[in-house]
């Protein structure tokens, strides 16, 4: 059973910085692309960004480029998240996902969340 | 431009079916799409991959009343014997340059 589980949410001053985590299990994990999908409150889903199974290739949504870096560590199977310059409107619910492929593809599973804030 | 256009709301009642409709942007007629679902505080659930030919694959333990068909460049997920655990929110995602969400139905069984 695949799992991913999510974590590093909290609250941060704007301009501050926060590292998102996510622990996948159940999969190998080199072999699917991973993505960081955000959901303001009330709002609808938002890609934020997607990185390959082998790490080489990132793609950002608009929004963040410049200020967020995805990563990978398959020898342990974790995905991050370095979101810096953060911004009141980057307030949202975290969700990973797993692609369905080595690449840009359907988000098959997805984790519970983590709760970003970003206030002063 | 990718996109993907939804209605924001639909509604059916209890043990009907309904069909809610994605729409592809001109010139992505033959992209695949993914249906989500998303009940009330709760996270994305994954439904299934649907294709430009109307076939598709579903999730884990995703019951058959769930279903997909396409129609040129439109994406249709139906939902037959419809239950009250099946008012959420529905999206449908693709993917080219980048993923792409749409904006959402939100489903009230009434």
């Amino acid at each position: 059973e695949v799992q991913l589980l999510e974590s590093g949410g909290g609250l941060v001053q704007p301009g501050g910085s926060l590292r998102l985590s996510c622990a996948a299990s159940g999969v190998t994990f080199s072999s699917y692309a991973m993505n960081w999908v955000r959901q303001a409150p009330g709002k609808g889903l938002e890609w934020v960004s997607s990185i390959s199974g082998s790490g080489v290739s990132t793609d950002y949504a608009d929004s963040v480029k410049g200020r967020f870096t995805i990563s990978r560590d398959n020898s342990k199977n974790t995905l991050y998240l370095q979101m810096n310059s953060l911004r009141a409107e980057d307030t949202a619910i975290y969700y990973c996902g797993k692609a369905g492929g080595r690449s840009l593809s359907d988000v098959d599973y997805w984790g519970q969340g983590t709760l970003v804030t970003v206030s002063s | 431009q990718l996109v993907l256009t939804q209605s924001p709301s639909a509604s059916a009642s209890l043990g009907a079916s309904v069909k809610l409709t994605c729409t592809l942007s001109s010139g992505h007629s033959n992209y695949a799409i993914a249906w989500h679902q998303q009940q009330p505080e709760k996270g994305p659930r994954y439904l299934m991959k649907l294709n430009s030919d109307g076939s598709h694959n579903k999730g884990d333990g995703i019951p058959d009343r769930f279903s997909g068909s396409s129609s040129g460049a439109e994406r249709y997920l139906t939902i037959s014997s419809l239950q009250f655990e099946d008012e959420a929110d529905y999206y449908c995602q693709t993917w080219g340059t980048g993923v792409v969400f749409g904006g959402g139905t939100k489903l009230t069984v009434l």
